[in-house]
């Protein structure tokens, strides 16, 4: 089965700082990976996802995620963060052909204005 | 359009009593579905997802279960509530090919006193 880690508990940073989040899969085969979002009181959407391709995935709301796949990971990244994108970012990933959903622990990241 | 609802939206049960949390799907046929549980820090945890009529698959050994007796209704179940399993529930579905991205609930806040 596969697993997901995301290598930090809680992010803050300021506005206009730069924003790198990890994440790294562990599975044996072709993933699926997806990035989602859950701003505060609202339900879980999602932010960006890698099926095939182009490895550099670009997201709404200016967010892009990279997929590397030598080192089983698909970091998020925003050149320029603002304050509406206080949330919790969760990484995921499903098999090729699979259906099960398995998500990371989630990253509060905190904007400050 | 497709609809997801979950009800309840919060529910307090005792220690020992059962439980029975339902989650429907409109608008779509044969959606993959999905319940999760999520608590702070440990992010969003598989806990059932399902591809068919009758068909379940579990992800971790609990307390709990999970059925589909109709194509877009899943049901999560447990004969007796231990307190451990207060928690946020959250059932999501998926289209039925491709892996496409997850459609979430608004959630059930259950609390087992």
């Amino acid at each position: 089965a596969q697993s997901v880690s995301q290598h930090n508990h809680h992010v803050i940073l300021s506005e206009a700082a730069s924003l790198e989040l990890g994440c790294n899969y562990s599975y044996g085969g072709t993933v699926n990976l997806f990035w989602y979002v859950q701003y505060p009181g609202q339900h879980l959407q999602l932010l960006l996802k890698y099926f095939s391709g182009d490895p550099l995935v670009k997201g709404i709301k200016g967010f892009e995620a990279e997929f590397i796949k030598s080192k089983f990971s698909f970091n998020l990244r925003k050149p320029s963060v603002q304050w509406s994108d206080t949330a919790e970012y969760f990484c995921a990933v499903t098999p090729l052909y699979g259906q099960n959903f398995v998500f990371g622990p989630g990253t509060r990241l905190s904007v400050l204005p | 359009s497709q609809t997801i609802h979950q009800w309840p939206a919060t529910l307090v049960q005792p220690v020992g009593s059962p439980l029975s949390l339902e989650c429907t799907v409109e608008g779509t046929s044969n959606p993959n579905l999905y319940w999760y549980r999520q608590a702070a820090g440990r992010g969003l945890q598989l806990l059932f997802y399902s591809v068919g009529i009758g068909q379940i698959s579990s992800e971790v050994p609990q307390n709990l279960s999970a059925s589909r007796p109709q194509d877009r209704q899943f049901i999560l179940s447990s004969k007796k509530l231990l307190l451990s399993d207060s928690g946020f529930y959250l059932c999501a579905w998926s289209a039925g090919q491709g892996n496409e991205k997850l459609f979430f609930g608004s959630g059930t806040q259950l609390s087992v006193l």
